[in-house]
């Protein structure tokens, strides 16, 4: 079965600096998308990527998703208290009808 | 912006007893999930639902648990005879289609069995 790591575990950034969270798959990624959870609250879509080298941005945030399509990226600019929150990957299971989660990055910003 | 709603937001039960989970999906998504996470650990896929059907189950969604859409608006989570194991946090989602389309979620429902 597919597995999501996510690295870091947690991050503490300091307010205006630029950090990166990562997601690697065991298995070929075919729709990877980016979550954010605050604690004990609701997942907030943040971005969905599917194409091998695809790139998006929102805001200060912006997510890459490989060429070989087994590695996400989701890199902060210039991070600010509003960004503190856990950080879930999400990726399609095999058949595209269930998502699987990695455990979460938790990301703290101090000002 | 149109949004998955839920309630309860927290349900406190005993043991063994009947629980049902309301959820309001995004009014013209088809495709309804619920997702489960227990305390510290990852989201868990339990059940997706199409067409008054479910599609897909996991593992977890064993006979204790069933869904239902029980109108044109609100889509249920029921377990039957909760144990202690179920205490988690109980998250609807939806989307338009199924296959790689963007699942909107809910705020969740805590769940505590005592």
């Amino acid at each position: 079965s597919q597995e999501l790591e996510q690295s870091p575990q947690s991050l503490i950034a300091q307010e205006g600096k630029n950090l990166t969270i990562n997601c690697t798959s065991s298995k070929t990624l075919y729709g990877l998308y980016w979550y954010k959870q605050k604690y004990g609250e609701g997942l907030i879509f943040l971005m969905m990527l599917q194409k091998g080298g695809e790139e998006k941005s929102h805001e200060k945030i912006t997510a890459k998703l490989d060429e070989k399509k087994q590695q996400s990226s989701l890199h902060i600019t210039a991070s600010q208290p509003s960004h503190a929150g856990i950080y879930l990957c999400g990726a399609d299971n095999q058949a595209g009808t269930a998502l699987i989660f990695g455990k979460g990055t938790t990301l703290s910003v101090s000002s | 912006e149109p949004e998955v709603t839920q309630t309860p937001s927290h349900q406190v039960t005993q043991m063994g007893q009947e629980v049902i989970l309301r959820c309001v999906p995004i009014s013209n998504h088809l495709y309804f999930y619920w997702y489960r996470q227990i305390l510290g650990q990852k989201v868990e896929f339990l059940v997706s639902f199409y067409n008054n059907e479910i599609s897909e189950k996991s593992e977890i969604f064993d006979d204790q648990f069933s869904v239902e859409r029980p109108d044109g608006s609100n889509f249920t989570l029921k377990i039957r005879s909760t144990k202690l194991e179920d205490s988690a946090m109980y998250f609807c989602a939806s989307s338009v289609r199924l296959v790689q389309e963007t699942q909107y979620f809910g705020p969740g429902t805590r769940l505590l069995v005592l």
